[in-house]
């Protein structure tokens, strides 16, 4: 059974500087696995999808990376920006099926 | 850039009473799923649905839970008989394949309250 867990649970920086969230999971046999931002009281915006077959994924500031084999993810952000304040969840695949486990997250707060 | 279209953004019912919310998944989409967000919890997999019929569902899915694609476009989750442990955000999403090998794209979500 997958299970994710996030660390830290929270987190409070000053603009500019460089973070990193980590995402943890049980299950490595997963073909991908995919961050995403959620706003207060919306919906989830995908961030980047990482496949197995991949280590790394970068979109603009943000850089993911994936290690099956020791079940962990890490999204970095560089030059943390107040507009960044969100809850980040990672969420990977249970197994080889089609439906998807999502951490708690990691609140982050970017202070100007 | 292609969206999954979610209405009514916020609905509220009373104890009791069905409601039926509504998605419009990526048009070239085969799989479609309904996921809920009670406050300040995780998110959680309800139900997966393909070619017409679920290809997976939760303990949380029980018989006062149904889904349905009306049509070519729409996909519905219907709650038979609202409990106030009911109320959350509901997700839908949708991925090309099975396996989500070009993600996951999920709408911005119903909040549903049941008073």
């Amino acid at each position: 059974k997958q299970e994710v867990t996030q660390i830290p649970a929270a987190l409070s920086v000053p603009e500019g500087e460089n973070l990193v969230l980590n995402c943890s999971f049980t299950d490595s046999a997963i073909y991908n696995l995919q961050w995403f931002r959620q706003d207060p009281g919306k919906g989830l915006t995908s961030l980047l999808l990482i496949q197995s077959s991949q280590r790394e994924q970068t979109s603009g500031r943000l850089n993911a990376s994936l290690d099956k084999s020791s079940g962990r993810s890490t999204l970095y952000i560089a030059a943390s920006q107040p507009g960044d304040s969100a809850t980040y969840l990672c969420a990977a695949p249970s197994g080889y099926g089609n439906k998807l486990v999502f951490g708690a997250g990691t609140i982050l707060r970017v202070k100007s | 850039e292609p969206e999954v279209t979610q209405t009514p953004s916020h609905q509220v019912t009373q104890m009791g009473q069905e409601v039926i919310l509504r998605c419009v998944p990526i048009s070239n989409h085969l799989y479609f799923y309904w996921y809920r967000q009670i406050l300040g919890q995780k998110v959680e997999f309800l139900v997966s649905f393909y070619n017409n019929e679920i290809s997976e569902k939760s303990e949380i899915f029980d018989d006062q839970f149904s889904v349905e694609r009306p049509d070519g476009s729409n996909f519905t989750l219907k709650i038979r008989s609202t409990k106030l442990e009911d109320s959350a955000m509901y997700f839908c999403a949708s991925s090309e394949g099975m396996t989500g090998s070009s993600g996951y794209t999920f709408g911005s979500g119903t909040r549903l309250t049941v008073v």
